[in-house]
């Protein structure tokens, strides 16, 4: 059973950068299993915001930008705003199977 | 504006069969570009993908669920549904449909979800 890891908590000050990772247990992520992330706020169904990797949908906001790091896929919000406070979650693709990870609850205080 | 709408029973009795049904408006699910996909999520945790539907009928399922998952397309009515059988208490989730993209490998579009609670 592949399992996909995130931090279960991150906090960030309005205004700063934070990192988000993504792991696989089957080794090093790279750019073959295609990265998503996306954002959930509460009471919402979940919105799209990075797809393979580093590529932003049209609606994504500029201060989030995908990128590989350390074998993990990451997720950076710059320049965090109040309403960047979401749970958030990477999904990777295994060759026609998709797992997502149990998702990083990010507080901004 | 591509809109995905879930529909179906908000309660079933363990044991019973779910079925619920995923109306795609603003585009069409015949298109070679995409598939359409299945995700859950129980109160309170995170997302699991169920399955996905190619517009040939091609599948593929999330192997924890296969045995009881079941996806098909209605293309003369634009949508495609769930069944998953032999539900328990741990089947209660909100159920999302969304949209995957072949070019980009990832979902984009997302339907509002659906509760559905497993309950005598």
């Amino acid at each position: 059973q592949t399992v996909v890891t995130q931090e279960p908590s991150l906090t960030v000050s309005p205004g700063g950068t934070v990192t988000l990772t993504c792991a696989s247990s089957t080794g090093p992520v790279t750019s073959g299993y295609y990265p998503n992330w996306f954002q959930q706020r509460p009471g919402q169904a979940p919105r799209a915001l990075i797809y393979s990797t580093i590529n932003k949908h049209s609606w994504t906001p500029a201060r989030f930008s995908g990128s590989l790091l350390g074998g993990k896929a990451a997720l950076t919000l710059s320049g965090v705003q109040p309403e960047d406070e979401a749970e958030y979650y990477c999904l990777l693709y295994y060759g026609g199977a998709v797992v997502f990870g149990g998702g990083t609850k990010l507080t901004v205080l | 504006q591509l809109q995905l709408q879930e529909s179906g029973p908000g309660l079933v009795k363990p044991s019973e069969t779910l079925s619920l049904t995923c109306t795609v408006s603003g585009g069409s699910i015949s298109s070679g570009s995409y598939d359409w996909g299945w995700i859950r999520q129980p109160p309170g945790k995170g997302l699991e993908w169920i399955g996905s539907i190619y517009y040939s009928g091609s599948t593929h399922y999330n192997p924890s669920l296969k045995s009881r998952v079941t996806i098909s397309l209605d293309t003369s009515k634009n949508q495609f549904s769930l069944r998953l059988t032999s539900v328990t208490a741990a089947d209660t989730a909100v159920y999302y449909c969304a949209r995957w993209v072949h070019g980009n490998f990832g979902f984009d579009y997302w339907g509002q979800g659906t509760l559905v609670t497993v309950s005598s």
